[in-house]
């Protein structure tokens, strides 16, 4: 069965330092992976998506930015961290065939940048 | 840009109370709608993908409905019970299937 990982599960970091999130999915291959967030009294944004390895796709200008080294590996990151960064951060991932296009979250990163 | 809306924004029932939540979605060019159950300090866990006019779906006492062609879909919960306490999404993928465009959510609080 497939499961997905993400580190760390909390962090408070203070403005203007970097970041970086990792998310990885097992028991699957070449799957679509996403990095979402939901900000305090928001909903669901759409961050960053990937299809393939080093295939990134940006929803939403930010200082944020995604990586993919690895078929299963995400990574989110920040050189300098803004207090607009706080938030919950979500990775997610899907199948490529039309009827499995389910997304599958992982647990999250509260993220609060002070 | 996609446009999901849901309402009611928040919810407050009884223990027992049946309640129902709305989901629009563009009616043109429609290829699925998926609900979520998101509870407090867990991840979204997926419910029901819903394709085709006039689906619908059941789980337990949790159902769906769905109308394409006016573009809504609507969650029912009979007999609410406290462990149903969670913010419900929805989402409509775009036109390549690559991402899912998400709701703001119902929240709903059940109280015993």
């Amino acid at each position: 069965s497939q499961t997905i990982h993400q580190w760390p599960a909390t962090l408070v970091q203070p403005v203007g330092s970097p970041l970086s999130l990792e998310c990885t999915v097992e028991g699957t291959s070449n799957p679509n992976l996403y990095w979402y967030r939901q900000a305090a009294g928001r909903g669901l944004q759409l961050l960053f998506y990937s299809v393939g390895i080093g295939q990134i796709s940006s929803e939403v200008p930010q200082n944020l930015s995604a990586s993919r080294p690895q078929d299963r590996q995400f990574i989110l990151s920040s050189k300098k961290l803004l207090l607009s960064d706080s938030g919950f951060y979500l990775c997610a991932w899907s199948g490529k065939i039309r009827s499995s296009y389910e997304q599958y979250f992982g647990p999250g990163t509260r993220l609060t940048v002070t | 840009i996609l446009n999901v809306e849901q309402s009611p924004q928040s919810l407050h029932v009884q223990e027992g109370d049946s309640t129902n939540f709305t989901c629009s979605f563009p009616s043109s060019n429609f290829y699925a709608l998926h609900w979520y159950r998101w509870e407090t300090a867990k991840s979204p866990e997926a419910l029901f993908v819903m394709t085709l006019n006039g689906d619908e779906k059941k789980k337990g006492r949790i159902s769906a409905t769905l109308n394409t062609k006016e573009g809504y879909s609507y969650l029912y919960i009979k007999g609410s019970q406290p462990e149903d306490s969670a913010t419900y999404l929805c989402a409509f993928p775009d036109s390549g299937y690559s991402t899912l465009t998400f709701g703001k959510g119902t929240m709903l609080l059940v109280s015993p």
